[in-house]
């Protein structure tokens, strides 16, 4: 069963927006990663947030995380063509160092 | 540093046969993950490899194997095939094991095919 699930499923938004994107988890976490993965090609590291911390910023990448509920948030600003791809959250959710994946969002940016 | 290699890029098999797929992971890199994508289920983690001893394994058949090699290369063997395992399978690797506060890097994965 996946640990995060990405909501909205897919996202369409035109460049210069912000896009949001939501994951939710079941169990307790040491930490939360976002990943992008670009079509046919392997993902990309993003950000990694640990679980006592509650927002995170990397450049136009910003991270929260809210334990108590369960849930992250992905915010991309001034979103870019080339942010076009596949976002996924990935938890570790004790599963024993296993880094489980959501079923990730896609983001469409039109320029 | 190059990244984490993954041989073949493409490869297409007939079901029931073998197939060994390879990773090269990013020097110095002891662990070796590997995640199978399809379109319906996702990626799925299958297993994980640390100084060449197996630390956790996904909920696949046994039809799955893998290995690590002294060097940290890692090869990933699927025998018997089924169409259901046409997929991207990919290999990531990390400095520590496990997802403990370590994050994974990924290869650009291998596309089989089963007809």
């Amino acid at each position: 069963s996946q640990q995060g699930e990405e909501d909205p499923q897919a996202l369409s938004i035109q460049e210069g927006e912000n896009a949001t994107m939501n994951c939710s988890y079941k169990t307790s976490i040491n930490n939360l990663q976002w990943y992008r993965q670009n079509s046919g090609r392997g993902l990309v590291h993003l950000i990694l947030i640990r679980s006592n911390e509650r927002e995170k910023h990397s450049g136009r990448l910003r991270v929260t995380l809210d334990t108590s509920k369960k849930s992250s948030s992905l915010l991309i600003t001034a979103s870019r063509a080339a942010d076009t791809a596949s976002y996924f959250c990935a938890t570790d959710g004790n599963q024993g160092g296993k880094l489980i994946f959501g079923q990730g969002t896609e983001l469409s940016v039109k320029p | 540093k190059a990244g984490v290699t993954q041989t073949p890029r493409y490869l297409i098999k007939t079901r029931g046969q073998q197939v060994t797929l390879s990773c090269s992971p990013i020097s110095g890199h002891r662990s070796v993950s590997w995640y199978q994508q399809t379109p319906g289920q996702g990626l799925q983690f299958l297993f994980e490899y640390f100084s060449e001893t197996q630390r956790n394994k996904g909920n696949f058949p046994g039809r799955f194997s893998g290995r690590q090699f002294s060097n940290s290369r890692s090869e990933m063997n699927v025998s018997t095939l089924e169409l259901g395992d046409s997929a991207l399978y990919l290999c990531a690797s990390s400095l520590g094991s496990g997802a403990y506060n370590s994050p994974l890097h990924f290869g650009n994965g291998t596309r089989l095919t089963v007809t």
